[in-house]
């Protein structure tokens, strides 16, 4: 069955510290692959997405992410941290017809 | 225009009463989604509309019906719904599956 895992549920960062929110998903065949953030008080949008060719994909505001089909995994990173950051991070994925989203990661981010 | 609207924010309903909820778009997509989001949860997909056909209902119980009535609109009737209904509904839409979803900022639906 297609599932996503995101392992880190909570992470407090001070300000310009480095970023690495793992996801990790289950599916045997083609995916598209979407990381999407909620901040505080507004709807979700997306940050970036992978569907194919090059594995590491750029997103809004810094950050980015890259596709390891071995390891199944679609990790989401950010050089440096900004208090702004602060949000809870999704990642998603599409198979075949299922979409899935994991469980979400707090991102807190001290001034 | 680059938002999804969604009506009301608020609802609370009874379990014997019928309601139904409203998103909008003008971005021209041709998918639109519904899920359903509970308190400290990630979206669950209920159903997916593509070209106003719907093309995904992950087993969803009959007492909610989705209604695609032109490319712009999606509705979501209620009837005789459960306490453990209540929950954030949220309608989403991209140009095309699988494309990036723009999302609604939700109903948050009280059934008593």
């Amino acid at each position: 069955a297609q599932s996503v895992s995101q392992h880190n549920h909570h992470v407090i960062l001070s300000e310009a510290a480095s970023l690495e929110l793992g996801c990790n998903y289950s599916y045997g065949g083609t995916v598209n692959l979407f990381w999407y953030v909620q901040y505080p008080g507004q709807h979700l949008q997306l940050l970036l997405k992978y569907f194919s060719g090059d594995p590491l994909v750029k997103g809004i505001k810094g950050f980015e992410a890259e596709f390891i089909k071995s390891k199944f995994s679609f990790n989401l990173r950010k050089p440096s941290v900004q208090w702004s950051d602060t949000a809870e991070y999704f990642c998603a994925v599409k198979g075949t017809y299922k979409y899935i989203f994991g469980t979400g990661t707090r991102l807190k981010v001290l001034a | 225009d680059t938002e999804v609207t969604q009506t009301p924010k608020h609802l609370v309903m009874g379990m014997t009463n019928k309601k139904s909820l409203k998103c909008e778009q003008h971005m021209g997509h041709r998918a639109m989604y519904w899920y359903k989001q509970k308190a400290k949860k990630p979206p669950e997909l209920m159903f997916v509309y593509s070209y106003e056909k719907l093309s995904i209902n992950e087993s969803v119980p009959s007492r909610f019906s989705p209604e695609c009535p032109n490319s712009s609109l999606l509705n979501l009737h209620l009837h005789a719904l459960q306490p453990e209904d209540s929950a954030l509904y949220l309608c989403a839409s991209s140009r095309l599956e699988p494309e990036p979803q723009y999302f609604g900022p939700g109903t948050r639906l009280l059934v008593l």
